[in-house]
């Protein structure tokens, strides 16, 4: 079965340094979606991407938080610099495009641990 | 904006009886997605079951159904002779039928623990 890759599976950084998560979605999906859920909490959208053009960043704080999917393909989304509230799973899922009931194929996350 | 809502931080159920998780939304729409979603510790986020507005009928899933009241914005699931297995956080999404901006608005989550 098709799955969303993502890593690494977890991260470790200090405050103040950078870090970057990789995304693959399921071969196909022109829509993807960058969520963090923090601990206890329900995932929040911080981007999502339909091809390779930025439909949704409202909740993405920009001056420290970029995503970019250049190829329309595979995604990255990096913090700099990270600071300790920024420690959260961040998750990346998929869907065939921006309709339909389908829901979204989620990857299995990175969980960030700033220190 | 839409909301979504779970009241229950926390449920317990014996193995094989049956278990219900709340859920209420609050939108403005009248077109929309409503999923429940488990996620098993450490393990990514699974689409359990999904309910389109329009229709009627609530959606079933072999041991997971939904009721759904659109007048109450109310989208409970039920699960059936729960399995070990069930033991999950669940959590109740909304999206809208929009083309674009329709990102899943998830709900707190709720925590199933299932006993032997």
């Amino acid at each position: 079965e098709a799955e969303v890759a993502q890593s690494p599976r977890y991260k470790i950084t200090e405050k103040s340094q950078a870090v970057a998560f990789w995304c693959d979605p399921i071969s196909g999906h022109a829509t993807l979606y960058w969520y963090r859920q923090i601990l206890g909490q329900g995932p929040e959208l911080l981007v999502q991407f339909q091809d390779e053009s930025v439909v949704d960043d409202s909740q993405l704080p920009k001056d420290r938080f970029s995503a970019e999917r250049l190829k329309g393909v595979d995604s990255t989304l990096k913090i700099q610099p990270a600071e300790l509230g920024d420690s959260a799973m961040y998750l990346c899922a998929s869907s065939l495009n921006s309709q339909g009931n389908y829901g979204y194929t989620f990857g299995s996350g990175t969980r960030l641990t700033v220190v | 904006a839409q909301t979504v809502t779970q009241s229950q931080p926390e449920m317990s159920v014996q193995e094989a009886e049956t278990v219900t998780l709340s859920c209420t939304y609050d939108t403005s729409e009248s077109d929309y997605y409503l999923f429940w979603y488990k996620q098993p510790p450490s393990r990514q986020m699974i689409l359990v079951i999904r309910q389109e507005a329009y229709k009627q009928q609530n959606a079933t899933e072999n041991r997971f159904s939904v009721n759904f009241q659109k007048a109450a914005k109310s989208f409970s699931l039920k699960i059936s002779d729960s399995q070990l297995g069930d033991a999950a956080m669940y959590f109740c999404a909304y999206r809208s039928y929009m083309e674009y901006g329709n990102k899943l608005v998830f709900g707190a989550g709720t925590i199933l623990r299932v006993k032997s």
